[in-house]
Formats: structure tokens, C-alpha cells, sequence
């Protein structure tokens, strides 16, 4: 059964401490890897997808990276306005579209 | 285009009542998807369309939820006999294939709280 686990739960960080998220998956085949972000009571935005093991994204202080088995969320040099959930998702190659999140990465920044 | 909307934003029900939540997709995407979330969870998929072809609903659906894409465009989310485990927020996406995959954008959600 396709699965997402993302680590850690929670990240706790000071402003300017890079640090990695991961998100473990196990699908029958990878159309895609999603990377989202979601502020509290709100919907997710859309920051990243990759497709295949080593292509990597970057989007301002994010970087997204993909192997066979993860990918990771390199975040450097945080602000206090990185804070959020960071949510991963994939899609299976194999029959339609139909998307699984993982459980998401509460990140606090401190300033 | 303004992307994503979602009617109502917040409902309150009685258990036992029915309710139905809207989604306006983006207009040009043929792909919409319902996910309901919980408090510390990631979405989890209940159904998607395409066009207005319902092609997959997760296993985990109850039969009192129903959803329906007529003509393609907006979509209904109903939910019979509300229990106080659906109190949720239920967030919808919509796409459109681009080269060899494809980006979900969503909307605001609505969050249900079942009394």
C-alpha cells in the first residue's frame, strides 16, 4: 500500500539555523513527490514537485531534493515567516490520480 | 482567476443533519479532488473527478458521503446523517495535466463542526 512518513513531527528553530525535513515514501511506482505548505486554517499551497531521483527545486530559502526512497526540504537561513506545517505528498504511477499526504512537519522559527 | 473557492467556509450542524459543502475549481483544470483533514493530520483523499467522472473514492468513504461534478465545472460535497466524527475541514483541489505530471492548487477548505 502506498505510503508517506514524514520526520520529524515538529522542528523547533532559530532564526538563521538551517536545518532538513524528510518525507519517506513507498508507492508502486512515482508519477510524482509533492511538497506543500499550510498555515493554520488554511489550505495548502503548492510549493514544489519533483519526478525523479535526483532532481532537485529551489524556491527563495527552500530547497527540495528526491532520491528512490525520500526526499528532503532543506530549509536555510530561516525567518519566523517559514513557520508553518510542511506537508508531503505523493502519486503512484500505476492507475489513476489519487494523492497521499503524510501526517506534515510543524516548523516553528524563532526570532 | 482567482484560484480555488470554497462555499460554506464554516458550518455548525446537529448530528443526524445533512449538509453540502461547494467548490469552484480553477477554470481551465478537468481534474478535482475532495480531501478531508484533522487536527494535526495531513488531507486524506475521499474522491476525484475528472471532467464530470467520479473515477476513484477512497475505500475509507462511508456511503453517506456523495459527491457529483455536473457538466464538469463546480463540485458537491453532501455528507447524510452528520456524525460528530465528521467534524473535519474538507478541502478541495483542482489541476490540470502539465507535461508527464500535474500540480493540485487548494482552495480555503470548509471546516464542519458536528454537535
Amino acid at each position: 500500500e502506498d505510503q508517506v512518513t514524514q520526520s520529524p513531527e515538529a522542528l523547533r528553530l532559530q532564526e538563521g539555523e538551517s536545518s532538513s525535513l524528510n518525507c519517506s515514501y513507498t508507492v508502486s511506482g512515482l508519477r510524482g513527490l509533492f511538497w506543500y505548505r499550510q498555515d493554520p486554517g488554511k489550505g495548502p499551497e503548492f510549493l514544489f514537485t519533483l519526478y525523479s531521483a535526483g532532481e532537485e527545486k529551489e524556491k527563495e530559502r527552500l530547497k527540495a531534493t528526491l532520491t528512490k526512497k525520500e526526499s528532503f526540504l532543506h530549509i536555510t537561513a530561516p525567518k519566523p515567516e517559514d513557520s508553518a506545517t510542511y506537508l508531503c505528498a505523493v502519486q503512484a504511477s500505476t492507475g489513476g490520480f489519487k494523492t497521499i499526504f503524510g501526517a506534515g512537519t510543524r516548523l516553528f522559527v524563532k526570532a | 482567476d482567482t484560484g480555488v473557492s470554497q462555499d460554506p467556509r464554516h458550518k455548525i450542524t446537529k448530528r443526524g443533519q445533512n449538509v453540502t459543502f461547494r467548490c469552484d475549481p480553477i477554470s481551465e483544470h478537468n481534474r478535482l479532488y475532495w480531501y478531508r483533514q484533522t487536527l494535526g493530520q495531513g488531507p486524506e483523499f475521499l474522491t476525484y473527478f475528472q471532467n464530470e467522472a467520479q473515477l476513484e473514492k477512497s475505500r475509507l468513504l462511508s456511503d453517506r458521503f456523495s459527491a457529483e461534478r455536473p457538466k464538469g465545472s463546480f463540485s458537491t460535497l453532501e455528507i447524510q446523517r452528520t456524525e460528530q466524527g465528521d467534524s473535519a475541514m474538507y478541502l478541495c483541489a483542482s489541476s490540470s495535466r502539465q507535461g508527464v505530471g500535474e500540480t493540485q492548487y487548494f482552495g480555503p477548505g470548509t471546516r464542519l463542526l458536528v454537535l
